[in-house]
């Protein structure tokens, strides 16, 4: 167990849906990124949020959004699905400052759309 | 911007060889450098990482990377590799000027140990 917690692992939906993926960071940790797996992108970095405010943002798509809560677990929701947003979403944490501590991976969710 | 290259999508080596992964990056700043090992249906598992200091890093299970700024590599180096080494190895990178530290991963490479 990293410490870093994703529910669910696994989810199935229809295209046209719109699901939550949620992360609960180690303890301790104050930052929260997302991450995209999928097989011809690779891992991509989608958001990151600090302390409850955005902190950065990549290759994230309008259709998706997350937000981090007070208590700092963080929800990526994805919304009028395509088939081409199956993939492995990963979600990692970090301390204040992140870099030189490290980072934490959850086990990611695998969501399938069909 | 940051970017990691991998050149080898996979290696294959025999078991009880040595073994090296190769990545490359570039960042405008000084990099923070990581590799992480997935396996089958699994998270990403940390191996070691460049901060500053000493070019060679230790990590878990036996692996080693050397930093080399004039060459802006990081290879993943063990001496003797096992067959339970078998998996995706990713290498990442992030500026530690930039503010946000957000990883840049390379692509992967799968590593084959052949018994």
């Amino acid at each position: 167990d990293s410490g870093v917690t994703q529910t669910p692992k696994h989810l199935i939906t229809a295209t046209g849906q719109r699901v939550t993926l949620r992360c609960s960071p180690r303890s301790g940790d104050l930052s929260v990124y997302w991450y995209q797996q999928s097989l011809d992108q690779g891992l991509q970095f989608l958001i990151q949020y600090y302390n409850g405010e955005e902190r950065a943002k990549g290759n994230i798509l309008e259709r998706f959004s997350a937000q981090q809560f007070p208590d700092l677990h963080s929800e990526l929701n994805l919304s009028s699905l395509e088939l081409g947003d199956s993939a492995l979403y990963f979600c990692a944490s970090s301390v204040e400052g992140g870099g030189s501590r490290g980072y934490t991976f959850g086990s990611g969710t695998r969501l399938t759309v069909v | 911007a940051q970017s990691v290259a991998q050149p080898e999508d996979q290696v294959n080596v025999a078991e009880g060889n040595p073994l090296t992964v190769k990545c490359t990056y570039s960042v405008s700043g000084n990099p923070y450098l990581f590799w992480y090992v997935q396996y089958p249906n699994r998270g990403l598992q940390f191996l070691l990482k460049y901060i500053t200091g000493d070019n060679l890093v230790k990590g878990s299970y036996g692996f080693e990377a050397e930093f080399n700024k004039s060459q802006t590599s990081f290879h993943l180096k063990k001496p003797s590799a096992l067959v339970s080494d078998s998996a995706l190895y990713f290498c990442a990178v992030t500026d530690s000027g930039a503010g946000s530290y957000q990883l840049t991963f390379g692509k992967g490479t799968k590593l084959s140990v052949i018994p």
